[in-house]
C-alpha cells in the first residue's frame, strides 16, 4: 500500500479551465509538499503546507490535517501549466519521505 | 544567487562498478536530501544530511551511501551497481531540517545509466 495516493493520474484540460489535483496520506505528517516536474526532469518545489491554505499566482494548495487530504488547484490554466505535479508528505515518526506518482498534466491551447 | 549544483549530469557505468555523484547546495543552506527517480518507482528518498550528520535514511540497500562535508557539499556513492539502479538522481538542499520543514530547492540531477 503506498502511503501516498494521488488523483487523477493523468488529466488534460483546455486553457483557462479550472484543474484540481488531490492527495491523500496514511501516515501522521509533520509537512506536505506540492512539486513540479517539467519534461528533462528538474522540479520546482510549489508549497509546502502543514495547515490551512496558501496561494502564489493561479496556484492554491489547500490540506486537512483531520481528513488526511491535500489539494492543488490551478486557475486558469496555461499551456506552460503542462507538468507532472508530484505530492509529497514528511512523516512525523522517522522524518522519512514519501512520495505520490504523479498527475500527468495537459493543458491544451 | 546560484541554484543546487549536480555534477556530473549523465554517467554510464557497467555493472559492478561504483559511482559517486556530488551535489552543492545554495550557499547558507546546511541540508542535503537525495532522492531516486524510476520509471517503475516514481522518486523514493534516499538519505538526507544536515551539518555533516545523517539525520534519516530510506529503504535502500547498504551499496548506497552518502557523506556532506563541513561546507555542506555531498556526495552520494552507489558501489557494485546493478541494472536496476539506473535512475535520475536529485538532491535538494534547504536552510534547516530536523522535523520542521523549510522549502526544498532541487537540482537537475544526475541521469546514470547501467550497462
Amino acid at each position: 500500500k503506498n502511503e501516498v495516493e494521488q488523483s487523477p493520474q493523468n488529466l488534460t484540460a483546455q486553457e483557462g479551465e479550472f484543474i484540481t489535483i488531490n492527495c491523500s496520506y496514511s501516515v501522521g505528517i509533520s509537512a506536505l509538499h506540492w512539486l513540479q516536474q517539467h519534461p528533462g526532469g528538474g522540479i520546482v518545489s510549489l508549497f509546502m503546507l502543514s495547515s490551512g491554505k496558501k496561494k502564489h499566482g493561479r496556484l492554491i494548495a489547500t490540506i486537512n490535517i483531520q481528513e488526511k487530504h491535500s489539494s492543488l488547484h490551478i486557475t486558469a490554466s496555461h499551456p506552460r501549466d503542462s507538468a507532472v505535479y508530484i505530492c509529497a508528505v514528511r512523516s512525523n515518526t522517522g522524518n522519512q519521505f514519501y512520495f505520490g506518482t504523479g498527475t500527468s498534466l495537459t493543458v491544451i491551447p | 544567487k546560484a541554484g543546487v549544483t549536480q555534477t556530473p549530469r549523465y554517467l554510464i557505468k557497467t555493472r559492478g562498478q561504483q559511482v559517486t555523484l556530488s551535489c552543492s547546495p545554495i550557499s547558507g543552506h546546511r541540508s542535503v536530501s537525495w532522492y531516486q527517480q524510476t520509471p517503475g518507482q516514481g522518486l523514493q528518498f534516499l538519505f538526507e544530511y544536515f551539518s555533516e550528520t545523517q539525520r534519516n535514511k530510506g529503504n535502500f540497500p547498504g551499496r548506497f551511501s552518502g557523506r556532506q562535508f563541513s561546507n555542506s557539499r555531498s556526495e552520494m556513492n552507489v558501489s557494485t551497481l546493478e541494472l536496476g539502479d539506473s535512475a535520475l538522481y536529485l538532491c535538494a538542499s534547504s536552510v534547516g531540517t530536523g522535523g520542521s520543514d523549510y522549502g526544498y530547492t532541487f537540482g537537475s540531477g544526475t541521469r546514470l545509466t547501467v550497462v
